[in-house]
C-alpha cells in the first residue's frame, strides 16, 4: 500500500513555544490530506482537512489560528501548533488521499504513523 | 454527539476462537464503513472495508458485516491470533470522505 511518513515521531516542547510537524506521501500524489488528533484511549478526532494549494477547512472547535496548516505540495503537508501548552499535548496523525484514488476502493486514506507531542 | 460508536473498550478471546467486534452508527449519510487496527504510538492500519450496499465482505480471517437497517456493523476474526492483539478502530465515510471513528476497541487474544 502507499506510505505516509510523518516528522518527527516524538517531540518534547516548552509551553509557548511552537512545533511543527511535517506529514509526507512517499510513494503518490496526496490532493488531500487530514490531520487527526488522539488523546489516550479515545478516538481519532478529526482537526482539519488540507487540500493541495488552497486554505485548510478546520473542524467545529478547532481554532485555525492555533493550528497552522500548509499544503504547499502534492507530497507534503504540515501542522504547526503554535504557542503550544501543555493540553495541546496529544498524538498527532495525518492522512493522504491518492490522487486519481477511486473512491470504490474504499481503502483511500493512508495513515502515517503519527506523531507524539508533549508540552511541558 | 457521537455518530460512531463502540461500545465496548475491550475485549478478551482464546487464541483459536471468535473475536467479534461490534459498531454502530447514527448517520445514514454513511455510504462506507472501514475497520483499522492500531498499536500504540503507531497511526492505524487499514484492515477491510465494506460498502454500503452490501452486507458482507471476506477478506482471509476478516470477515465485516453490516446491517443496515439495525446501523450496525461487525468485525470478526477467525481464527484469533495473539498478534491480533491491538485497538480496533471503525470508521464510516460519506461523499466528503472524511473518516469519522469510533472510540476503539481493545481486542486481546490469550495464547
Amino acid at each position: 500500500g502507499a506510505v505516509v511518513s510523518q516528522h518527527p515521531s516524538w517531540v518534547i516542547c516548552k509551553s509557548g513555544t511552537s512545533v511543527k510537524i511535517e506529514c509526507r506521501s512517499l510513494d503518490f500524489q496526496a490532493t488531500t490530506m487530514f490531520w487527526y488528533r488522539q488523546f489516550p484511549k479515545q478516538s481519532l478526532m478529526l482537526m482539519a482537512t488540507s487540500n493541495e494549494g488552497s486554505k485548510a477547512t478546520y473542524e467545529q472547535g478547532v481554532e485555525k489560528d492555533k493550528f497552522l496548516i500548509n499544503h504547499a505540495s502534492l507530497t507534503l503537508s504540515t501542522l504547526t501548533v503554535t504557542s503550544a501548552h501543555p493540553e495541546d499535548s496529544s498524538f498527532y496523525i495525518c492522512s493522504a488521499i491518492s490522487r486519481g484514488g477511486a473512491k470504490s476502493s474504499y481503502n483511500e486514506q493512508f495513515f502515517g504513523p503519527g506523531t507524539r507531542l508533549t508540552v511541558l | 454527539d457521537q455518530q460512531v460508536k463502540q461500545n465496548s473498550p475491550s475485549l478478551s478471546v482464546q487464541e483459536g476462537r471468535i473475536s467479534i467486534l461490534n459498531c454502530d452508527y447514527t448517520n445514514s449519510m454513511f455510504d462506507y464503513f472501514l475497520w483499522y487496527k492500531k498499536y500504540p504510538a503507531e497511526g492505524p492500519t487499514f484492515l477491510i472495508s465494506i460498502s454500503s450496499i452490501k452486507d458482507k465482505n471476506e477478506d482471509g480471517r476478516f470477515t465485516v458485516f453490516l446491517n443496515k437497517s439495525a446501523k450496525h456493523l461487525s468485525l470478526h476474526i477467525v481464527p484469533s491470533q495473539p498478534g491480533d492483539s491491538a485497538v480496533y478502530f471503525c470508521a464510516a465515510g460519506g461523499s466528503a470522505r472524511q473518516l469519522t471513528f469510533g472510540s476503539g476497541t481493545q481486542l486481546t487474544v490469550l495464547p
